[in-house]
């Protein structure tokens, strides 16, 4: 069965550090999405993507987030100066395009981002 | 805004028994959908049931079923015969149903253990 994966599983940095992390959503989806869970508390939503621009964002989303869909298999979310309160799990997930609710999200991994 | 509460932090149920997780949400829109998700050690989330606000029949897969209550903003997940491998954190979430309005809205997740 398709997957999304995740790169790398764990990331280590020191803050004020760029830092990227990609996904690769499942091939034939069409949005795409980043959410992160600070340890201990929700899973939050910060963004999602369609056909090559951002669709919603939330206010967590700020001028240091920036995703982008370099080619047509990867997902990316930048993260350009990093904070001690950066420090999370990342999921990224991919569903169909079409009405909302209608087609699963299908969640990553996640990737653990260590910010010191 | 939209908000989902899960009240329980964490749950545990005999192997075989049946349990039972509580959600309840905030919304003043009179259409949405209702998902719950199953995060395993292994941390990917995966969908377990999904409801849709206008059906009034309680969704049903296999041995996990639903309690949708509209008028009490309620919406229990019911597991039935539980096993070792239901042991994970669950997440209730919601979901408008705009098209451009895809993010999940998540609760804080009720940590479920299975005894043997």
């Amino acid at each position: 069965e398709p997957e999304v994966t995740q790169t790398p599983s764990h990331q280590v940095t020191q803050m004020g550090q760029e830092v990227i992390l990609r996904c690769v959503p499942i091939s034939n989806h069409l949005y795409f999405y980043w959410y992160r869970q600070i340890l201990g508390q929700k899973v939050e939503f910060l963004v999602s993507f369609y056909n090559n621009e951002i669709s919603e964002k939330s206010e967590i989303f700020d001028d240091q987030f920036s995703v982008e869909r370099p080619d047509g298999s990867n997902f990316t979310l930048k993260i350009r100066s990093t904070k001690l309160e950066d420090s999370a799990m990342y999921f990224c997930a991919s569903s169909l395009w079409g009405l909302a609710g209608l087609y699963e999200q299908y969640f990553g991994p996640g990737t653990r981002l260590t910010v010191t | 805004a939209q908000t989902v509460t899960q009240s329980q932090p964490e749950m545990s149920v005999q192997e075989a028994e049946t349990v039972t997780l509580s959600c309840t949400y905030d919304t003043s829109e009179s259409d949405y959908y209702l998902f719950w998700y199953k995060q395993p050690p292994s941390r990917q989330m995966i969908l377990v049931i999904r409801q849709e606000a206008y059906k009034q029949q309680n969704a049903t897969e296999n041995r996990f079923s639903v309690n949708f209550q509209k008028a009490a903003k309620s919406f229990s997940l019911k597991i039935s015969d539980s096993q070792l491998g239901d042991a994970a954190m669950y997440f209730c979430a919601y979901r408008s149903p705009f098209q451009g309005a895809q993010k999940l809205v998540f609760g804080q997740g009720t940590r479920l253990t299975i005894n043997p």
